[in-house]
C-alpha cells in the first residue's frame, strides 16, 4: 500500500459528459502529481500541485483541470468527454517540490468513455 | 533528445540470466532520474532516484548507473528471477519541474 488514495477506481460515463477523479496524497507529502495512460502508451504528464499551487504542467488538454486544496488532496476535472479520454489516470504524490525524492502511487481510476 | 525513451520494448530471458536496459533523457535542463517498477495490476513503484552524473545504486541483485552529461541511465538485473518479471519505467525531471516518463521495458523471466 503506497498510502495514496485514488476515487472512484472505475468510472463509465459518455461522451459529451464531466468527471472529477480525486486524490488523496501520503500523509505529509506536498507534491501531487497527475498521469494519463492510454492504450499501448507509456505515462503521460499532466499536471503538479505543490502545496496547494500548480507547480508544473505537461500534456494537459484545455478540456482537463486540476486543483489542489488545502488539505493537499487534489482532484482533477476532466469535461466535454470524448472517446480517446478513455485511460488509466493515475496520482502520485512526493514530500518535496523537486522530484529528488521518490514518487508514490495510487492505484489509479480507470475511465471508459462510451 | 527530446523525449525519454527506453530501449528495449520489452525482453524475454531466462531464469538465471542477467540482462540490462537503457533509459535515454534530454541532458539539457536535467534535475533528477527516477527508476520504478510496475506489476501487472498494480501501480509503480520506486527502485531508485539519481541526480548525479556517475552515480551508481544497487538494490539487491539490481543496480543502475547515470550519465547525465550524455543522457543516458542503465539499469541492469543479475540473475533474473520469475518475480522480477515487471515493466520497468524510468522518468526524467527536469529544471522546470516537468517529470516524463518513458514507456517502459517490459521484462519477462521465463522459468
Amino acid at each position: 500500500d503506497s498510502g495514496v488514495t485514488q476515487t472512484p477506481k472505475h468510472l463509465i460515463t459518455a461522451t459529451g459528459q464531466r468527471v472529477t477523479l480525486r486524490c488523496s496524497p501520503r500523509s505529509g507529502d506536498l507534491s501531487v502529481y497527475w498521469y494519463q495512460q492510454s492504450l499501448d502508451q507509456g505515462l503521460q504528464f499532466l499536471i503538479q500541485y505543490y502545496n496547494g499551487e500548480e507547480r508544473a504542467k505537461g500534456n494537459i488538454l484545455e478540456r482537463f483541470s486540476a486543483q489542489q486544496f488545502p488539505d493537499l488532496h487534489s482532484e482533477l476535472n476532466l469535461s466535454s468527454l470524448e472517446l480517446g479520454d478513455s485511460a488509466l489516470y493515475f496520482c502520485a504524490s512526493g514530500y518535496r517540490g523537486q522530484g529528488t525524492g521518490e514518487l508514490f502511487f495510487g492505484e489509479g481510476s480507470r475511465l471508459t468513455v462510451l | 533528445i527530446l523525449n525519454v525513451e527506453q530501449s528495449p520494448q520489452s525482453l524475454h530471458v531466462q531464469e538465471g540470466d542477467s540482462t540490462n536496459f537503457t533509459c535515454s533523457f534530454p541532458s539539457s535542463n536535467f534535475y533528477a532520474l527516477h527508476w520504478y517498477r510496475w506489476e501487472t495490476a498494480k501501480s509503480p513503484e520506486a527502485l531508485f532516484v539519481m541526480t548525479l552524473n556517475g552515480d551508481e545504486k544497487k538494490k539487491g541483485r539490481i543496480s543502475a548507473t547515470l550519465n547525465t552529461k550524455e543522457g543516458y541511465s542503465y539499469l541492469y538485473i543479475k540473475g533474473s528471477q520469475p518475480e522480477d518479471s515487471a515493466t520497468y519505467l524510468c522518468a526524467s525531471l527536469n529544471t522546470g519541474n516537468q517529470f516524463y516518463f518513458g514507456t517502459g521495458t517490459s521484462l519477462t523471466v521465463i522459468p
